[in-house]
């Protein structure tokens, strides 16, 4: 089944320590997103890539990056993992975007704490 | 700039009781919406969407919302709850113009038995 793929599931990360989350899919879509979620809130748009068009959210912080070295991949590079950045961070893919047709799938998400 | 707006941060229904989530939007122009399901330490998933097609809209797992304009309302019913409908539920909106989704706050649906 096509599907929308992070690893790891959990992550833990000391206070400074730079930390990968992956993200792969099945889909073939052209847009892949990072939201972060912190506990009983909703998802909130870190930034997305519409093919190798990288689109930063005004309010992220630069400790927070990005790269999509080809369609099927994308990681969340957090450099200095602050206590803060504890969360639920979701990948999701959509085929276009902005179009009222089109659909954000996510993937199972990857929940990170930092000690 | 367009919202949503969930009401009711917690809602609680007995065993095959009807639900009901409610979800208001704003915006200038007819939206798309969207109803996301999340349960515990999963990602969100697509119970169904608006798109203007037809203002009832029928998902998956019994779910279905139906659009009203004069209300700015797309509010989420399933006729008869199941324990396995307790999760967190998302309305999120989607602009022509956009090119993200806005999530409401999420409503936590609890299912007594």
């Amino acid at each position: 089944d096509a599907m929308v793929i992070q690893n790891p599931r959990y992550q833990v990360t000391q206070f400074g320590k730079p930390v990968t989350l992956s993200c792969s899919q099945t889909l073939n879509h052209n847009v892949m997103y990072w939201y972060q979620q912190k506990s009983s809130q909703a998802p909130k748009l870190l930034f997305h890539y519409y093919d190798k068009d990288f689109n930063n959210e005004a309010d992220t912080p630069d400790n927070f990056q990005s790269r999509r070295p080809n369609t099927s991949f994308c990681f969340l590079d957090i450099r200095s993992p602050g206590l803060g950045d504890a969360a639920m961070y979701l990948c999701a893919t959509s085929r276009v975007p902005g179009l009222g047709t089109d659909t954000q799938y996510f993937g199972p998400g990857t929940r990170l704490t930092v000690l | 700039a367009q919202s949503v707006t969930q009401l009711g941060s917690h809602v609680s229904v007995s065993e095959g009781a009807l639900v009901l989530l409610r979800c208001n939007y704003s915006s200038s122009v007819p939206p798309y919406l969207f109803w996301y399901v999340q349960y515990p330490n999963q990602g969100l998933q697509l119970l169904l969407k608006y798109t203007s097609a037809a203002t009832l809209v029928k998902g998956i797992n019994g779910f279905e919302a139906e659009f009203k304009k004069s209300e700015t309302s797309f509010h989420l019913t399933k006729p008869s709850a199941h324990m396995s409908d307790a999760a967190e539920y998302f309305c999120a909106s989607l602009s022509g113009s956009a090119r993200q989704l806005t999530f409401g706050s999420g409503t936590q649906l609890t299912v007594l038995p």
